[in-house]
């Protein structure tokens, strides 16, 4: 079985401080790891993924996540926050030997608020 | 190159009516998978189709069906709607995946149902 748990619902920060979302997965499988941001009213876009190769992935807008096995966690960061990244963020689960299926499994969400 | 689009943009529907919500996946993908986002809650997958066929399904009752066309277009159909079946209904498009190969998911802006 997969599930994942983002451990806050909630997180605020000041324009131009660092971001940090916490993310711990289980998987039975070697799990592939994905970041989506959800802007108020529009679809999901994909912020970056994990499937298999470097553990510490970088995405767009200056996002980044590091995989690490140990801990079953993949945090999201990024050095600076701007006023545009406030959203609603989801760490995402799937297998990359499911059979070839890969239906996503996905955390509650946090919701991030930055502050001027 | 479009994205994946969805349609309509909202709807309002009565307890006990039929609705279908239609799909179009991103040019080049042949695998669309529906997702349930009721209000402050991540995405629930509720059935994913490949090659006109459905090849899984989440934990949603029969009342949730749905079918591919040729063109890899989809359509979600729920029957005798429920005040709980109100939410955001995603679709996500995706090359079929091969074992071991994750391939990452294109979300559509969604349709948004209400059940009154």
């Amino acid at each position: 079985a997969q599930s994942v748990t983002q451990l806050d619902s909630h997180v605020s920060v000041s324009e131009g401080t660092p971001v940090l979302l916490r993310c711990n997965y289980s998987s039975s499988y070697s799990p592939s790891l994905f970041w989506y941001v959800q802007h108020p009213n529009k679809g999901l876009q994909l912020l970056l993924k994990y499937t298999s190769a470097a553990t510490l992935v970088k995405g767009i807008n200056g996002f980044e996540a590091e995989f690490k096995k140990s801990e079953t966690s993949f945090h999201l960061t990024k050095p600076s926050a701007h006023m545009s990244d406030a959203a609603e963020y989801f760490c995402v689960v799937t297998s990359r030997f499911s059979g070839g299926y890969n239906k996503l499994i996905f955390g509650a969400g946090t919701r991030l608020a930055v502050h001027p | 190159d479009a994205g994946v689009t969805q349609s309509p943009t909202h709807l309002i529907k009565t307890r006990g009516q039929q609705v279908t919500l239609r799909c179009s996946p991103k040019s080049g993908h042949d695998t669309v998978s529906w997702y349930q986002q009721a209000l402050g809650q991540g995405p629930q997958f509720i059935f994913q189709y490949y090659e006109e066929e459905e090849r899984q399904r989440g934990n949603f009752p029969d009342r949730f069906s749905g079918h591919q066309f040729p063109n890899y277009s989809s359509e979600l159909n729920v029957n005798a709607l429920l005040l709980g079946d109100s939410a955001l209904y995603l679709c996500a498009s995706s090359l079929g995946s091969l074992q071991g190969v994750t391939y990452e998911q294109y979300f559509g802006p969604g349709t948004r149902l209400t059940v009154t």
